[in-house]
């Protein structure tokens, strides 16, 4: 098992541009989650899909930010247009219910830089 | 909103000690509990969980203790290694876990002394 796999895995880009993150979570995992990590905020949910449905997007800072789950095994996050306070790590997460957090798995992150 | 939070931002503690890192919580409607380790450059990793309906938990090396009536968890470590440093979070569930997302504290960082 892969686990949780994102990409790219560091980013680096220009205030304004278009920033897209990717996930792809654990083959049979229904839910989907994403985090970001900040030092000030620590980790901070900001959506999940179950079977590929938003369920909860109230964590989503602003407009600026939009998910999406064309499928089951890969979910995007996308930024546009990025600023510099969008810096920060930004975790995708999967799950199946039944296990509790044994079975919520974290990717390794995407450390994204807005200059 | 409530939140989980921690007490210590930094705990130092010497090779083959014991380590004790604390959490607090305020949601009384919380009924999972979680502690994950993060080490440099990765994601959080699960260590042990507990529910509501007890008050201690034991797996390897590591016991976590709730306490309902003070809404106080705290994550134990027996005979810390050089492998044990990482950042540490407690998290909440109210779902059970697995079935929602977590509310995390802001993490103590763990660090073993030669």
């Amino acid at each position: 098992d892969a686990g949780v796999i994102q990409s790219p895995r560091h980013e680096v880009t220009e205030m304004g541009q278009e920033v897209t993150l990717r996930c792809k979570p654990i083959s049979g995992h229904d839910y989907l989650f994403w985090y970001r990590q900040t030092m000030m905020r620590g980790l901070e949910l900001l959506i999940y899909f179950n079977n590929n449905v938003p369920i909860d997007d109230s964590g989503m800072p602003e407009d600026r930010f939009s998910a999406k789950m064309p499928n089951a095994s890969f979910s995007t996050l996308k930024i546009q247009p990025s600023e510099p306070r969008d810096s920060a790590v930004y975790f995708c997460a999967s799950s199946t219910p039944g296990q509790g957090a044994r079975g919520y798995t974290f990717g390794s992150g995407t450390r994204l830089t807005v200059v | 909103g409530e939140s989980v939070g921690l007490h210590l931002p930094t705990l130092s503690v010497q090779e083959g000690d014991n380590s004790i890192i604390n959490c607090a919580y305020s949601n009384s409607a919380s009924d999972y509990f979680i502690w994950y380790k993060q080490e440099s450059g990765k994601g959080p990793q699960f260590i042990i969980d507990i529910r509501s309906n007890m008050d201690k938990r034991q797996g390897q090396r590591v016991t976590v203790l709730l306490n309902k009536t003070v809404k106080h968890l705290s994550l134990q470590i027996a005979a810390t290694q050089p492998g044990d440093s990482a950042v540490y979070f407690c998290a909440e569930n109210q779902a059970g876990g697995g079935a929602d997302g977590l509310t995390f504290g802001k993490g103590t960082h763990l660090i073993i002394q030669p």
